[in-house]
């Protein structure tokens, strides 16, 4: 069955430094999200892409994060500086249409641990 | 705007105890609902969905009812083992397919 691959599966980093994240969603399909998930909280959309388009990227703190999703198929997220809230669980999901009218299908990746020191 | 309220755990139930988490929503439009299941480590995995007022979501033993008229969506097993121990979520997905997660609810299960 095909799977949502990300990587790294953990990361530590000091604050002020750099770190990426990469998501391969399901083959074929055109909507990539990425989440961030605090330690004990649900999910919260930090962007979302259609194919290579931005649809949605209103939470994302765009003075240290960014994504990109160049050709429409794999998604690196990246901090620039890493704080230390910035600690968390990053989960990638990509969904499709499923045969259902106005249901969408949503494949999680196992996500990235962020620890920042 | 949209939005999910789960009922706060965490939760611990004996084996085969009855299970409910309690879901409301507040949407415009017609949303889909889903639980979500994460265990320790993992991402989120679908558990079961329904797309319209009154469909009834069913997998692995977890039922869940879309009602309209309550804007809730609960969910219920009538025998949970140890092996349900998981973090579960409500969601709802809107028709541009953004979805919106509730808090999570914590449940451990114990012999």
């Amino acid at each position: 069955e095909a799977e949502v691959a990300q990587s790294p599966r953990y990361k530590i980093t000091e604050k002020s430094q750099a770190v990426a994240f990469w998501c391969d969603p399901i083959s074929g399909h055109a909507t990539l999200y990425w989440y961030r998930q605090i330690l004990g909280q649900g999910p919260e959309l930090l962007v979302q892409f259609q194919d290579e388009s931005v649809v949605d990227d209103s939470q994302l703190p765009k003075d240290r994060f960014s994504a990109e999703r160049l050709k429409g198929v794999d998604s690196t997220l990246k901090i620039q500086p890493a704080e230390l809230g910035d600690s968390a669980m990053y989960l990638c999901a990509s969904s499709r249409p499923s045969e259902d009218r106005g249901f969408i299908e949503q494949f999680f990746g196992p996500g990235t641990r962020l620890t920042v020191l | 705007g949209n939005s999910v309220t789960q009922m706060e755990g965490p939760v611990t139930l004996s084996e085969e105890a009855f299970l409910t988490i309690n879901c409301t929503y507040t949407a415009t439009g017609y949303p889909s609902l889903f639980w979500y299941v994460q265990y320790p480590g993992e991402g989120l995995q679908l558990l079961l969905k329904a797309t319209k007022a009154d469909d009834k979501g069913s997998n692995k033993g977890f039922e869940a009812t879309y009602r309209k008229e309550t804007t809730s969506f609960h969910l219920e097993k009538g025998s949970v083992q140890v092996s349900d121990s998981a973090v579960y979520f409500c969601a709802l997905s809107d028709w541009w397919g953004q979805f919106y997660f509730g808090t999570g609810t914590s449940l451990t299960v114990i012999p």
